[in-house]
């Protein structure tokens, strides 16, 4: 799968909305855009995903860009429960078994209140 | 939460025993996988399974063997633990292979090796 880059921390304060970037400047065609988070001494858990059009769920917003090189993950008014490391994950439509599905460093959001 | 669980949640073992994890799903789901998470290394694939008796390796399988003799359990085990095993162990599901397919994953397990 293709790598992703994503800044290491960022911070923001309670009740205001948090946008977290993701570089995929190597993403093919076929690749979905998926972000996950992990909470404090939890595993993680699936947030949304997309792969041409920007996405909404109940927990967040996915924008991503035209040209698919870059995607933004919106939370819009971040919570204290919102501090977690989030991880955006390429996975190809290719990659049958999931075994691809690779964990950078991900971004460690605090939420200051 | 999900209905799926690791055990046991934490596990202090010494060097050279034998060690055995097991995640359970309630889901019916036919993937599973084992993931460790280290610091500096983010979460890596030990091995996976896409159905009863079916396995393969991940990317650091090495040390590590699986069994999945029924759908609803995936055991991971360590023939003799060594301190570079010491991690939190996750275990994860998913319903279909397919890329539009979202992980569930358990609470892990908190392995020391001394």
């Amino acid at each position: 799968d293709a790598k992703t880059t994503q800044p290491n921390s960022m911070e923001s304060n309670e009740e205001e909305p948090v946008h977290l970037p993701c570089n995929h400047s190597t993403i093919s065609g076929t690749d979905y855009i998926h972000w996950y988070r992990q909470l404090p001494s939890q595993g993680p858990e699936y947030v949304i995903h997309g792969l041409t059009s920007n996405v909404n769920n109940r927990m967040a917003s996915l924008a991503i860009a035209e040209d698919r090189k870059s995607s933004t993950l919106i939370l819009h008014r971040a919570t204290l429960r919102d501090a977690a490391v989030y991880y955006c994950i390429l996975r190809s439509r290719q990659d049958n078994y999931g075994q691809n599905f690779v964990f950078g460093p991900g971004t460690r959001l605090s939420v200051l209140p | 939460d999900a209905g799926i669980t690791q055990s046991p949640r934490h596990k202090v073992t010494e060097t050279g025993t034998p060690v055995t994890l097991r995640c359970h799903q309630t889901e019916n789901h036919r993937y599973m996988y084992w993931y460790r998470q280290d610091p500096g290394h983010g979460l890596r694939l030990i091995h996976y399974s896409y159905g009863v008796k079916d396995t393969d390796k991940g990317e650091v399988s090495d040390g590590y063997s699986v069994s999945r003799s029924k759908t609803e359990d995936f055991l991971l085990t360590l023939e003799s633990a060594t301190s570079s095993q010491t991690s939190v162990y996750f275990c994860a599901i998913k319903e279909s292979g397919a890329a539009t397919y979202g992980y569930t994953f358990g609470s892990g397990t908190r392995l020391t090796v001394v």
